[in-house]
Parts: C-alpha cells; sequence; structure tokens
C-alpha cells in the first residue's frame, strides 16, 4: 500500500520567515496530494490541493509543489504569522472511484512573533 | 452554510462496550469517510461510503462497521472496544465519491476507554 513520509516533525520559525514542509510518497499511481491545517481541537481544514497533472498551484502565502519523478510534494508557506501555527498534514491517494488517502505523521509549525 | 457535525463530541466507555459514532455531512454531499487519529499522529482511513455503499475500506479489524443512510449521514459502530481504540475520530464529507474531491472535516469525536 501507500507510505507517506512527512519532515520535519516540528518546525519553528520567526514571524515573517517561510517555511517548508516536505511529503514523500511510495505508490506512483497516486495522483491527489492535498494539505490539511489542524488546529487545537479541530478537524483538519483543508488549504490546498495539487493533482498528479499539475507542478505547482499557489494560493495568497501558501503554495504546493509536486515532483512525480522523485514522488515527493512540499508545502511553502510565505510571511508567517502566529495564526500559521498548528500541525500540518500532507495526504496522497490513488484514484479509481474511491478515495482511501494515506497521511504523513504530521508538522506542528510554530510561528514566533 | 453548516460544516460536518458529528455526535457526541466526547465519550468514554470502558474496555469491552460497543460506541455508535455519528455524522451529518455537508448539504449535498454524498460521500462521508471515517477516519482514526491517535494522538501525535496523522489520521488513518477507516471507510468511505457513497450514495449508501462502501467504496472503500481500511486496514482495521471487522469490529469496526459503518453504514449511510439515505438522507447521507452515517454511523460508524466499533465492537468490543480495546484500550487502544483511544481516540480521535473524524468524519469527512466530499460531494462525490471519487479521488478528486476535497474532504471536509467535522471535528471529531474523541472516544476513550478506560
Amino acid at each position: 500500500g501507500e507510505n507517506v513520509e512527512q519532515h520535519p516533525s516540528t518546525l519553528s520559525v520567526q514571524e515573517g520567515d517561510s517555511a517548508v514542509i516536505k511529503c514523500t510518497y511510495s505508490d506512483s499511481a497516486s495522483n491527489y496530494f492535498p494539505w490539511y491545517k489542524q488546529e487545537l481541537g479541530k478537524g483538519p481544514q483543508l488549504i490546498i490541493d495539487i493533482r498528479s497533472n499539475v507542478g505547482e498551484k499557489k494560493d495568497q502565502r501558501i503554495a504546493v509543489t509536486l515532483n512525480k519523478t522523485a514522488k515527493h510534494f512540499s508545502l511553502h508557506i510565505t510571511e508567517t504569522q502566529p495564526e500559521d501555527s498548528a500541525v500540518y498534514f500532507c495526504a496522497a491517494s490513488i484514484g479509481g472511484g474511491s478515495y482511501i488517502p494515506t497521511f504523513g505523521r504530521g508538522t506542528s509549525l510554530i510561528v514566533h512573533p | 452554510d453548516a460544516g460536518v457535525t458529528q455526535s457526541p463530541t466526547h465519550l468514554i466507555k470502558t474496555r469491552g462496550q460497543q460506541v455508535t459514532l455519528r455524522c451529518s455531512p455537508i448539504s449535498g454531499h454524498k460521500s462521508v469517510s471515517w477516519y482514526q487519529q491517535v494522538l501525535g499522529q496523522g489520521p488513518q482511513f477507516i471507510f468511505q461510503y457513497y450514495e449508501k455503499e462502501e467504496r472503500g475500506r481500511g486496514n482495521f479489524p471487522d469490529r469496526f462497521s459503518a453504514r449511510q443512510f439515505p438522507n447521507y449521514s452515517s454511523e460508524l459502530n466499533v465492537n468490543a472496544l480495546l484500550l487502544g481504540d483511544s481516540a480521535l475520530y473524524l468524519c469527512a464529507s466530499s460531494p462525490l465519491g471519487d479521488s478528486n474531491q476535497p474532504q471536509h472535516f467535522g471535528d471529531g469525536t474523541r472516544l476513550s476507554i478506560l
């Protein structure tokens, strides 16, 4: 089955700095890669996603890049703010009529004011 | 618009008991998925239901079962509870059942097994 590795497990930055979280996946058939933000006591919230026919996607301060050859994808957050502090999860899924995603173990992002 | 709602928010059970968790999807969403999230880890996929039929199943024992009702709400049942079943159980909905649909999560049910 699919295996998703996520690094780092903890990331501490100063407000205004950039943050990068990286994930690798094992199954080349995976074609959908969402990123979620989970705040304490809440469920995960989708912040950006990318499909395998696209190499990069950007939404304001957030961007995701995908390298299918290397089987890795990354989340980039620019101009970080204290409210960006949360746990971030990447996921990978294989298409074909059902949605069975595999999540990474999460990255705890801490943005210091 | 209301998001995904789950009930109850917290639950305490003892080993060997049975539990039923409930989920109401976003209006118009026909697919519901269930996940188990152990502290410090990512959500682990349990089931996906679409149009009342099971579309996907993760690597969980037969003690776990689920169903989806005609109004697209769903229940997750866990029998013969073990200490290791203590976790946050998340429900997510999407408009359709395929892999290219963003998942919208509820805030979960925190299940504690004593």
